[in-house]
């Protein structure tokens, strides 16, 4: 298993529709996540930081921790079109280190 | 306010030539400092990270080397390119909190 994977995509919505993206993750992570997105050609720009388990909501984000499954997911309700994007997880390892996953492309259809 | 500058944006460089990129932060002391690369299409590659001046980890190796003369400076270097350097340089920064990334250097080797 990879330390931290994600479904290359891409995944496609509506506009409007909630757009739900998930990450795995191996005991090599520690329990701080963090998603962030990547329009083409740009660099990664962070959205959500998470700590703990349960649910932390900024906005029309919304990031989820499950420890207990080993999965972190990001939803994004209302999806508009600008948010087309490549959305990376990365976990920390905790020796300074993040551990990114592939990331996932999303699509919103106008 | 924390800012990350790293330049130059574009670079298109021969083979065998060599390599300097520049990346420096403001607004904070004593920042862990990255340099990742991310190859068309592909996820991010941690390729060195910086701790405090002087000191670099290196998580590849390869012909690329690093070096932090400053508290607040980071920069990669090569002697020679190889074609298989192309790729978005990417810089990052943070001080215990989320990784924070500049705006990157897209090079290309010719």
């Amino acid at each position: 298993q990879k330390e931290v994977e994600q479904n290359s995509g891409p995944l496609s919505v509506p506009e409007g529709a909630i757009a739900s993206l998930n990450c795995t993750y191996s005991d090599r992570v520690s329990q701080s996540f963090f998603w962030y997105r990547q329009y083409s050609g740009k660099s990664p720009e962070l959205i959500m930081s998470i700590y703990s388990n349960g649910d932390k909501e900024d906005g029309r984000f919304t990031a989820q921790l499950n420890k207990a499954s080993q999965y972190v997911s990001l939803l994004i309700r209302d999806s508009q079109p600008s948010d087309s994007a490549t959305y990376l997880c990365a976990g920390d390892s905790g020796t300074y280190k993040y551990i990114f996953g592939t990331g996932t492309r999303l699509k919103v259809l106008a | 306010s924390q800012t990350i500058h790293q330049w130059p944006a574009t670079l298109v460089q021969p083979v065998g030539s060599p390599l300097s990129l520049e990346c420096t932060v403001e607004g904070t002391s004593n920042p862990n400092l990255y340099w990742y690369r991310q190859a068309a299409g592909r996820g991010l590659q941690l390729l060195f990270y910086s701790v405090g001046i002087g000191q670099i980890s290196s998580e590849v190796p390869q012909n690329l080397s690093a070096s932090r003369p400053q508290d607040r400076q980071f920069i990669l270097s090569s002697k020679k390119l190889l074609l298989s350097d192309s790729g978005f340089y990417l810089c990052a920064w943070n001080d215990g909190g989320p990784q924070h990334f500049g705006d990157g250097t897209r090079l290309s080797i010719l």
